[in-house]
């Protein structure tokens, strides 16, 4: 069974650039995650899917990030325009039963952004 | 509100030896505790996991964890060290605040070193 994939590993862009990130979740999988990973710092939530609704969107800095699942399958991850600061590990999950006691998130490679 | 925190930053043993990695969390619902461990440049794996069962859970890879409600702990063992066991660790906790859905919260990562 394939495991969560994300794209690109790697991006280096300058600041004030726009970046995307892609991500496809586990097949058959309604709940999805993105996470954005500091140096030396655990993962942070940004945003929850429930198919293709965001339920929890609290920690998304939503003047220069946006998120989307259109068809409640793979998503995307936006931020225009990057800042030094958002130099991190972007994470995508997805789990079979989002926001339960049993939840179990699989996680993907991550997406390795460095903004110049 | 709930909170983890991974009592050591780096933990280092020899091969062969226990290993002892300590998470302490804070919540104020009934909560669900998870293991993760991070091999550079790899996707976060699921060691193991405590959703009110068991209180000592075992997990992949000879791991297990205890779920400790009188001291707020889930500190995660393995009688000996392999080399391979070298990676950085994350604890997780989740509650449903109000009876909502749960949101995980993770702790800041233990560096497991191992020597030869």
């Amino acid at each position: 069974e394939a495991g969560v994939v994300q794209s690109p590993r790697y991006k280096i862009i300058e600041k004030k650039q726009p970046v995307a990130f892609w991500c496809n979740p586990i097949s058959g999988h309604n709940t999805l995650y993105w996470y954005r990973q500091n140096l030396g710092q655990g993962p942070e939530l940004l945003i929850r899917y429930e198919n293709e609704e965001a339920v929890d969107d609290s920690q998304l800095p939503k003047d220069r990030f946006s998120a989307e699942r259109l068809k409640g399958v793979d998503s995307t991850l936006k931020i225009q325009p990057a800042e030094l600061g958002d130099s991190a590990v972007y994470l995508c999950a997805s789990s079979f039963s989002g926001g339960t006691i049993t939840d179990t998130q699989y996680f993907g490679p991550g997406t390795r952004l460095t903004v110049l | 509100a709930q909170s983890v925190t991974q009592l050591d930053s780096h933990v280092s043993v020899s091969e062969g030896t226990p290993v002892l990695l300590r998470c302490n969390y804070s919540s104020s619902y009934s909560p669900s505790l998870f293991w993760y461990v991070q091999h550079p440049n790899k996707g976060l794996q699921l060691l193991l996991k405590y959703t009110s069962a068991a209180t000592l859970v075992k997990g992949i890879n000879g791991f297990e964890a205890e779920f400790k409600k009188s001291e707020t702990s889930f500190h995660l063992t393995k009688p000996s060290a392999h080399m391979s066991d070298a990676a950085e660790y994350f604890c997780v906790v989740s509650s449903s605040p109000s009876g909502g859905s749960y949101i995980p919260t993770f702790g800041r990562g233990t560096s497991l070193i191992v020597h030869p």
